[in-house]
């Protein structure tokens, strides 16, 4: 499969623990973002990476959210002190630079339960 | 920052008629609007997209329209069919898409056979 892989697909975690989400992007692409989906709404950005560069975040994000993408290939986001509203889907979706085409691809996503 | 709205949130029409969907942005920056189609349990997908430099643009049943002036967008499905039954996202960004998007709250769309 060649395109963006999420992992793990579901997580269930109780209150205050911490959770990591792993996306392996398209291979050439540069760009990777982070978004979050919850049910009803539009996915709503979290982060984005251009190769191992976080060139921005959300002012919504809180400090106990982070992401890296150390080598410019794959991504991790991180949730430290989870709580019940960090509940929703966790979309990674990547995107080659500049050129015609800027399509972002999606990831399926990890759905992250809060308990 | 940019705001996307969309409507309508819900909308059913019978197979074979036709569909549209509606979306305003704020910021005059965005010059990129895909739109995405998301079925349940499954990733969006992009559908159709258009660029500021073009006011419509068409893929077999689907187009778009775009008026920057009043800064709205629309997606057109024609001859509908079972299988566009999905939840329709319109989204907004700068740089003819090299930035982050911003979507709309998404159509439930329903194809009554």
């Amino acid at each position: 499969d060649t395109g963006v892989s999420q992992d793990p697909r579901h997580k269930i975690t109780k209150r205050g623990q911490n959770v990591t989400f792993r996306c392996d992007p398209i291979s050439e692409h540069n760009r990777l973002y982070w978004y979050r989906q919850t049910l009803g709404q539009g996915p709503e950005f979290l982060t984005y990476f251009q190769n191992e560069a976080q060139l921005e975040k959300s002012r919504l994000l809180s400090d106990r959210f982070s992401a890296e993408r150390p080598k410019g290939s794959f991504s991790t986001l991180e949730i430290q002190r989870t709580e019940q509203g960090d509940s929703a889907m966790y979309l990674c979706a990547s995107s080659p630079i500049q050129g015609i085409n800027t399509e972002a691809f999606f990831g399926q996503g990890t759905r992250l339960t809060v308990v | 920052g940019e705001n996307v709205e969309q409507h309508p949130s819900t909308l059913s029409v019978q197979e074979g008629d036709s569909a549209v969907i509606k979306c305003t942005y704020s910021d005059s920056a965005s010059n990129y609007f895909p739109w995405y189609k998301q079925e349940l349990g499954k990733r969006p997908q992009l559908i159709i997209d258009i660029r500021s430099n073009v006011g419509e643009k068409k893929d077999q049943r689907i187009a778009v329209t775009l008026n920057k002036t009043a800064k709205h967008f629309s997606l057109h499905i024609t001859e509908t069919q079972p299988e566009d039954s999905a939840v329709y996202f319109c989204a907004a960004t700068s740089n003819f898409g090299n930035e982050k998007l911003t979507f709309g709250t998404g159509t439930r769309l329903t194809i009554i056979p």
